[in-house]
């Protein structure tokens, strides 16, 4: 099992629609959760931290997270053709190190 | 906002030579530092992390001998691929950990062996 598992996509929503991505991690014992976004050839950029189980919302950017689940996700309201990217999960580990999932690919439709 | 310089952004070189990639935290100060390598299509795998003033620490299955990491200064880390080979051809990213403001990340390296 991976320690941190993305759906690869691509993930195709209309401009103006709600993009869900989902993550699942495998250490129970993970505290903080990451949410990146990546352009094709450029390095990734952080979009949304979270740490506590609930909700956290900035902007059109909502991270949800369910430790009992082990289970985080992304929502993007209002999707835009810019929103067009590669979004990699990522969680802390207990040995110190940023472990990441293998990124869903998001594609937004005009 | 915390800032991760990576130089260079690109770089092409022949197979069987070296080649370094520096990675500068510009206003924090860094001791842990990671190198990522990311292929096509493919998602970050963590190379090595870099401490300040030790040796590095490398994952399973990465060379440390072809793959060397120096972090001489708490805000400077290089990562030297020698004797490049075309497999070795591939992206790589350099983080850096800010109490403030999380992982950050460089611009990326993209490597070409010929």
């Amino acid at each position: 099992q991976k320690e941190v598992e993305q759906n690869s996509g691509p993930l195709s929503v209309p401009e103006g629609a709600i993009a869900s991505l989902n993550c699942t991690y495998s250490d129970r014992v993970s505290q903080s959760f990451f949410w990146y976004r990546q352009y094709s050839g450029k390095s990734p950029e952080l979009i949304m931290s979270i740490y506590s189980n609930g909700d956290k919302e900035d902007g059109r950017f909502t991270a949800q997270l369910n430790k009992a689940s082990q289970y985080v996700s992304l929502l993007i309201r209002d999707s835009q053709p810019s929103d067009s990217a590669t979004y990699l999960c990522a969680v802390y580990s207990n040995t110190g190190k940023l472990i990441f999932g293998q990124g869903t690919t998001l594609q937004v439709k005009p | 906002g915390a800032v991760v310089s990576q130089h260079p952004s690109w770089v092409i070189c022949k197979s069987g030579t070296s080649v370094k990639i520096e990675c500068r935290s510009l206003d924090f100060q860094a001791t842990t530092m990671f190198w990522y390598r990311q292929f096509p299509k493919q998602s970050l795998m963590l190379m090595a992390t870099s401490n300040e003033g030790s040796k590095a620490t490398y994952e399973q299955g990465v060379e440390k001998d072809k793959f060397l990491i120096n972090h001489a200064s708490l805000t400077l880390s290089t990562l030297t691929v020698t004797s490049a080979h075309p497999e070795d051809s591939s992206f790589y990213i350099c983080s850096a950990l800010d109490r403030g403001y999380g992982y950050t990340f460089g611009s990326g390296t993209r490597l070409t062996v010929v």
